[in-house]
């Protein structure tokens, strides 16, 4: 079955820092892979979508994340954090069934 | 721009009463979910739907039901609220081949 680890319920980083949110996932089929967003009090918006094309997928915001087969992760970076990133960040996995299956959640904290 | 919108973005009920809790979404989308989301537990499922009239349980179910009369509405039914069932509930919908999902702004319920 497939599962999704996110290490870190929190993460606090200074402005202007490298932010990197860890994700590691299993799947017994290629895996699609997802990163969303929450914004206090919104919904979830999507950040960027690994679909078995290149490795490194940017998404927007200047996030990006690095598809790892071999060691099973789809770590999500920033390489200079702003106060306005400051969220709650999900990594997700879609199963055989086209449903996904989440990780629980890692909020970003910005320290000025 | 593609929209899911849910009827209230909170909404306080008393114990015992039986809550509606609506979805809609304009983008043709077959498939329509319901997720309940508790800090640090992630999203989990409830039920999801992919046709009108036709419902699954996802890895929560008790406690709640569902209806699909129409394709571009979900709605979510708590029979006789509690107060564990105090929580940010969020729908979401996808195509049935595009894996990524599309979310509303959530609904912050509180049962006293």
């Amino acid at each position: 079955a497939q599962s999704v680890t996110q290490l870190g319920s929190h993460v606090s980083v200074s402005e202007g820092a490298l932010v990197l949110l860890r994700c590691n996932y299993s799947s017994s089929v290629p895996p699609y892979l997802f990163w969303y967003v929450q914004y206090p009090n919104q919904g979830l918006q999507l950040l960027l979508k690994y679909t078995s094309a290149a490795t490194l997928v940017k998404g927007i915001n200047g996030f990006e994340a690095e598809f790892k087969k071999s060691e099973t992760s789809f770590h999500l970076t920033k390489p200079s954090a702003h106060m306005r990133d400051a969220a709650e960040y999900f990594c997700a996995v879609s199963d055989s069934n086209y449903q996904l299956i989440w990780g629980a959640g890692t909020k970003l904290i910005i320290k000025p | 721009d593609v929209k899911v919108t849910q009827s209230s973005r909170y909404l306080v009920k008393r114990t015992g009463e039986k809550v509606f809790l609506e979805c809609v979404q304009d983008m043709d989308h077959e498939n329509m979910f319901w997720y309940r989301q508790d800090p640090g537990l992630g999203l989990r499922l409830i039920y999801f739907s992919y046709d009108v009239k036709m419902k699954e349980k996802g890895d929560i179910p008790e406690g709640y039901s569902v209806s699909r009369e129409k394709k571009e509405r979900f709605s979510l039914i708590l029979e006789s609220a509690s107060t564990n069932q105090t929580s940010m509930y969020l729908c979401a919908s996808n195509h049935p081949r595009d894996r990524q999902q599309f979310f509303g702004p959530g609904t912050r319920l509180t049962v006293l």
